[in-house]
């Protein structure tokens, strides 16, 4: 079974600064694929970035990167220049591939961007 | 704006009824997921759908059934409600390239169950 671990509950980060999510995963699958989704209070899923596990190269969405991690299994969003739109929770996903079905999620981190 | 639509965006119901929630998935999506997210919890996978055929199986009560028509949009059933049922319900979707693994959600149906 594959299980996603958020050990942050809550994160806050001052307008500007930078911040790191943690994720951590357990999996015996080789190939598969890594997302970072935020819900704003809307409760809107939105998707922030993803992440092939066989590509090596971290990936980057504007102000948003990951640091893959794939011996320690570990997949940490950071946020650059944080914004007060970014408050929000945060939620890291796996999904198995080529199976390409459902996401496992994490128990989310809650951050808030303070002024 | 995520393409996918869902219907109704929120309702209230007693305990014991029986509703059925909606989702149209993405323009050219062959996928759909439901999940479920219950107050200051994550997102539990519920069930699949590809093409039509149930394609994986969750956490899904077997009070709760889903399924996809012939032009792709799904209905999430539930029934014989109980006060725990109350929850916020997504649909998700996937599958038109280039990024055919990413999931698309849907803005949500707050169910609420008296």
């Amino acid at each position: 079974a594959q299980t996603v671990t958020q050990s942050q509950p809550e994160m806050s980060v001052q307008e500007a600064e930078t911040v790191t999510l943690s994720c951590t995963y357990d999996t015996s699958e080789n190939n598969y694929y890594l997302f970072w989704y935020k819900q704003p209070p809307s409760r809107q899923m939105i998707l922030v970035i993803r992440q092939e596990a066989y590509k090596q190269q971290n990936a980057t969405e504007n102000r948003f990167s990951v640091n893959f991690q794939k011996a320690a299994k570990s997949f940490s969003l950071k946020i650059s220049d944080s914004q007060l739109g970014d408050t929000a929770m945060y939620f890291c996903a796996f999904m198995k591939q080529p199976t390409r079905n459902q996401f496992y999620f994490g128990t989310g981190t809650s951050l808030t961007v303070i002024p | 704006d995520s393409g996918v639509t869902q219907t109704p965006k929120h309702l209230i119901t007693a305990t014991g009824q029986r509703v059925t929630l909606r989702c149209s998935p993405r323009s050219g999506d062959l996928s759909v997921y439901w999940y479920q997210q219950s107050l200051d919890q994550g997102l539990q996978f519920l069930i699949q759908y590809y093409n039509g055929e149930e394609r994986a199986k969750g956490n899904i009560l077997e009070r709760f059934s889903a399924q996809q028509f012939p032009d792709l949009h799904s209905e999430l059933n539930l029934s014989s409600l109980e006060l725990g049922d109350s929850a916020l319900y997504f649909c998700a979707s996937s599958g038109r390239a280039p990024s055919t693994d990413t999931q698309y959600f849907g803005p949500g149906t707050r169910l609420t169950v008296l």
